[in-house]
């Protein structure tokens, strides 16, 4: 099945700087990507929508100036924890819709821990 | 609206029974539906889709499910419980007439397969 690459698989960093994770679709052109965020034992809840080469789709109550995504290729789309805190501490996770199918493959998850 | 239900936070069952994971949804167009499991920090797995036709879908790792109109569910189960399939699945709809791919996941349910 496709392949969805996620880096870093875990990052830690101080209160407030910022912090780049990166999802990648190996084997497939990804026109759109999702940002999700899961709180423990808790379900994914959808952040934005990243469709390549226009802006991202923030969900209701995300902050766009705060979760900065980039999909600037086919391939990439980048998510920046900008200024973060430790209530920004979280396991994120990406999907990626190929084109021509119908379900949507995630990468393996970032865990960011902020102290 | 849409909306996915997993009614059981926790599931357990005996290694060797059979196993059921309920699911229900709502959608106001045709719903595509899919089950994704996840280990412990990582992503979500694909494990199989309704689009359309036959009822009954197969999936990876023996798991089936069966879509069913009438009661807006789609139930996960397999004939007999491997003690590695203790994880965390997740059923997901995606609204065919909303011209979006956004997924709307359940709460997940924790499956435990006692030896």
């Amino acid at each position: 099945g496709a392949v969805v690459s996620q880096h870093p698989s875990r990052v830690i960093c101080k209160s407030g700087t910022s912090v780049k994770i990166e999802c990648r679709s190996l084997d497939f052109q990804a026109t759109t990507m999702f940002w999700y965020r899961q709180f423990p034992k808790q379900s994914l809840m959808l952040m934005a929508t990243s469709n390549e080469g226009s802006k991202a789709t923030y969900e209701q109550g995300v902050e766009k100036d705060k979760f900065l995504i980039n999909h600037a290729s086919l391939t990439l789309s980048t998510l920046t924890v900008t200024s973060a805190h430790p209530e920004d501490s979280s396991f994120y996770i990406c999907s990626a819709r190929a084109p021509e199918g119908t379900e949507a493959f995630f990468g393996q998850g970032t865990r960011l821990t902020v102290v | 609206a849409q909306s996915v239900a997993q009614p059981e936070d926790q599931v357990n069952v005996a290694e060797g029974n059979p196993l059921t994971v309920k699911c229900t949804y709502s959608v106001s167009g045709n719903p595509y539906l899919f089950w994704y499991v996840q280990y412990p920090n990582r992503g979500l797995q694909f494990l199989l889709k309704y689009i359309t036709g036959d009822n009954l879908v197969k999936g990876s790792y023996g798991f089936e499910a069966e879509f069913n109109k009438s009661q807006t569910s789609f139930h996960l189960k397999k004939p007999s419980a491997l003690v590695s399939d203790s994880a965390l699945y997740f059923c997901a709809v995606r609204d065919a007439s909303s011209g979006t791919y956004k997924y709307i996941f359940g709460t997940g349910t924790r499956l435990k397969v006692l030896a």
